[in-house]
């Protein structure tokens, strides 16, 4: 069964600083997303990770794909309060069954 | 323009009774899915559907019922066996065609309380 892990689950920092947030999941998989929510609204699609190695950048917001280490990241570079959101990733079944399943999501509140 | 239409935006569900959540496309997807979102606990997937008139359950798909009768719509019925239903819900979409690894489309969500 599919699994999806994210850490931290929420985090708090400041204007200009750089973060990591993690994602790791269970099983083979070469397809993963990361989405972001505002409070009380839908989720955006921010990037599609398809293949070892995918890297992908969008502003200060960069996204890595390590298939063989069952693990996505997405770094945050000197950080602004418009990046405050909550972010998900998550992972599509390798069984090609079209379920995709999501991380617990990360809370990421940056201060001013 | 193309989109999800997620309605209505805010339900109430008096004990023992079914509702239903529609959800409706115009962007051509194949696929459409439910989703459950309570504090703390992410995307939770109820149902999904790959084609018309076919459906899998998901991961707490109990107390939750689906048809896809047409490629525009997916609705979600919440019944009375649903005992815990109040929650914010989040119909999304996905072109599978040929191309794989297509991101989802959210519709706006319904936000379900019991009265």
């Amino acid at each position: 069964e599919l699994k999806v892990e994210q850490n931290p689950l929420f985090l708090s920092m400041q204007e200009g600083k750089n973060y990591t947030i993690y994602c790791n999941y269970s099983t083979t998989s070469d397809r993963l997303y990361w989405y972001r929510q505002d409070p009380g609204k839908s989720l955006e699609s921010l990037f599609v990770l398809l293949s070892n190695g995918a890297v992908k950048q969008e502003g200060r917001l960069m996204a890595s794909l390590d298939t063989k280490a069952r693990l996505s990241t997405l770094h945050i570079t000197a950080a602004v309060h418009d990046l405050s959101a909550t972010y998900f990733c998550a992972v599509e079944s390798h069984s090609r069954d079209d379920k995709i399943i999501f991380g617990k999501g990360t809370r990421l509140h940056i201060l001013p | 323009d193309g989109g999800i239409t997620q309605s209505p935006k805010y339900l109430f569900r008096k004990e023992g009774q079914n509702v239903t959540l529609s959800c409706e496309q115009n962007l051509n997807h194949d696929a459409m899915y439910w989703y459950r979102q309570d504090p703390g606990q992410g995307l939770r997937l109820i149902y999904y559907s790959q084609i018309v008139n076919d459906f899998q359950k998901g991961d707490i798909a109990e107390g939750y019922s689906v048809s896809r009768e047409k490629k525009e719509s997916f609705p979600l019925t919440v019944t009375s066996a649903q005992k815990n239903p109040t929650a914010f819900y989040l119909c999304a979409t996905s072109d599978r065609g040929v191309v794989l690894g297509q991101p989802q489309h959210f519709g706006d969500g319904t936000r379900l309380s019991i009265l």
